[in-house]
């Protein structure tokens, strides 16, 4: 079946401008999360969500991150006023509710110029 | 709070020796551990999982780990390397019991020698 999905798979932006990552996760995963891949950092967790559960933001970096999951599937990440820190490359995962194995999108890689 | 240390950044083994890529884990509860490995401009992919079910697991394309609880540990080993082994891969353990955020290692790239 369809893996997870993300788009776009690379996004050239203006420090200073927003932009909107999207996440298409496994059809029927409860469970959506999205980390951040960097070369200083590794790979990193922002935020996770669960079912109809508020969102864990434990890892967002700033007030500048957010994002949002309509309707149990389709997830935005948002990121306010573009850093150059803030290049990297973005993952979704999904899982479903057992046995908690993650499926990852193949990331959109964002560059802030 | 969970965490994983992988030993070794990187890792250069000849084709058709023996891998052994090194993890140790920290963890106030059972741990869920996993491998995943990454291959260059690709995604993560699932390599094997341990839930405290058999301590030897079993994964794909020949890899296996051994879970020690008395060592904290989850070494990842493969008896004969291949040239499409070379690829990044991460020990990873969750944060918490049930359907949570993953915590990665740094990773270990692995080189294979033709």
């Amino acid at each position: 079946g369809a893996g997870v999905s993300q788009s776009p798979s690379n996004k050239v932006t203006e420090k200073g401008k927003d932009v909107e990552l999207r996440c298409d996760p496994i059809s029927g995963h409860t469970a959506l999360y999205w980390y951040r891949q960097s070369l200083g950092q590794g790979l990193e967790f922002l935020i996770y969500f669960q079912g109809n559960s508020a969102p864990d933001k434990s890892g967002l970096p700033s007030d500048r991150f957010s994002a949002e999951r309509t309707g149990g599937s389709v997830s935005t990440l948002t990121i306010q006023r573009t850093q150059q820190e803030d290049s990297a490359v973005y993952l979704c995962a999904s899982s479903s509710a057992g046995p908690y194995e993650q499926y990852f999108g193949p990331g959109t890689r964002l560059t802030v110029t | 709070a969970q965490s994983v240390t992988q030993l070794d950044s990187h890792v250069s083994v000849s084709e058709g020796t023996p891998v052994l890529l090194r993890c140790n884990y920290s963890s106030s509860y059972s741990p869920s551990l996993f491998w995943y490995v990454q291959h260059p401009n690709k995604g993560l992919q699932l390599l094997l999982k341990y839930t405290s079910a058999a301590t030897l697991v079993k994964g794909i394309n020949g890899f296996e780990a051994e879970f020690k609880k008395s060592e904290t540990s989850f070494h990842l080993t493969k008896p004969s390397a291949h040239m499409s082994d070379a690829a990044e891969y991460f020990c990873v353990v969750s944060d918490r019991p049930g359907n949570t955020p993953l915590v990665f290692g740094k990773g270990t790239r692995l080189s294979v020698i033709a």
